[in-house]
C-alpha cells in the first residue's frame, strides 16, 4: 500500500521568511506524480504544485518550489518570501499512474502553516 | 463561472435520514471523484467515475451510492445517515488521463453534520 507521511503537524514562520514543509512517501511503483495542495480556512482545496516522478528537475511555481529526492522518496515544499495569505493546511499527495484509469490521490495528514505578521 | 461546484455547502440532518450532495463541473473533464475529509482533516478517496463509468469504489459502505447522469455531474446519495458520516465531502474532477494531465480540481466541499 502507498503511504504519504508529513511529520510536521504544525509550523509557523514570520512573514517574508522562507519555510520548508517535509513529505515522504512509500511506493514500489516507478510511474507516479506528486502534488502539494493548500487548504486555507475557506476550506477550498487549491493545487500548489506538481512533480512528475520521471522528471529530475524540481518543479517551481513562483514562490513555491519543491525538492524532489526520488531515491530517498522525499518531496518537500519550499515557500519563499512567505505571505499572510499562505496561512493554510498543506497536504502532500501522491498518485500512481496506471494503465487502468484508476488513478487516485493518496494524501498525507497535512501540515498546518501559520504565517506570523 | 465556477469550475467545480457542489450543493449544498452545508447540510445538517438527523440520524437515519437520506440525503444527496450534487456536484457539477464545467471544465469538460472526463473523470470525477468523491473524497471524504474527516474531523482530523484526513482526506480519503471514496469513488471515481470516468465518462459515467464507475472506476474506483474504495471500500465505502453500501449506504453511499454515487450516480453520474453525464460526465459533467457526479452526485452522492447517502442512505440511513450515521453520526460517523459527519465530515466534509469534496467533489473533484480531472482531465482525460491520456492527455498527460493528472491534476485534480476540487469543489468547495460540503460540510455534512449528522445529529
Amino acid at each position: 500500500a502507498q503511504t504519504v507521511t508529513q511529520s510536521q503537524p504544525e509550523m509557523s514562520v514570520q512573514e517574508a521568511e522562507t519555510v520548508t514543509l517535509s513529505c515522504t512517501y512509500d511506493t514500489s511503483e516507478n510511474n507516479y506524480y506528486l502534488f502539494w495542495y493548500k487548504q486555507p480556512p475557506s476550506r477550498q482545496m487549491i493545487l500548489v504544485i506538481r512533480q512528475e516522478a520521471y522528471k529530475q528537475q524540481n518543479a517551481t511555481e513562483n514562490r513555491f518550489s519543491v525538492n524532489f529526492q526520488k531515491a530517498a522518496k522525499s518531496f518537500s515544499l519550499k515557500i519563499s518570501d512567505s505571505q499572510l495569505g499562505d496561512t493554510a493546511m498543506y497536504f502532500c499527495a501522491f498518485m500512481i499512474i496506471s494503465n487502468f484509469g484508476n488513478e487516485k490521490l493518496t494524501f498525507g495528514t497535512g501540515t498546518r502553516l501559520t504565517i506570523i505578521p | 463561472d465556477t469550475a467545480v461546484s457542489q450543493t449544498p455547502k452545508y447540510l445538517v440532518t438527523q440520524m437515519g435520514n437520506d440525503k444527496s450532495i450534487k456536484c457539477e463541473q464545467n471544465l469538460g473533464h472526463d473523470t470525477m471523484y468523491w473524497y471524504k475529509q474527516d474531523s482530523k482533516k484526513f482526506l480519503k478517496i471514496m469513488f471515481s467515475y470516468n465518462n459515467k463509468e464507475l472506476i474506483i469504489n474504495e471500500t465505502v459502505p453500501n449506504r453511499f451510492s454515487p450516480k453520474s447522469p453525464d460526465k459533467a455531474h457526479l452526485n452522492l446519495h447517502i442512505n440511513s445517515l450515521e453520526l460517523g458520516d459527519s465530515a466534509v465531502y469534496f467533489c473533484a474532477s480531472s482531465p482525460y488521463r491520456l492527455a498527460g494531465f493528472y491534476e485534480q480540481y476540487f469543489g468547495p466541499g460540503t460540510r455534512l453534520t449528522v445529529t
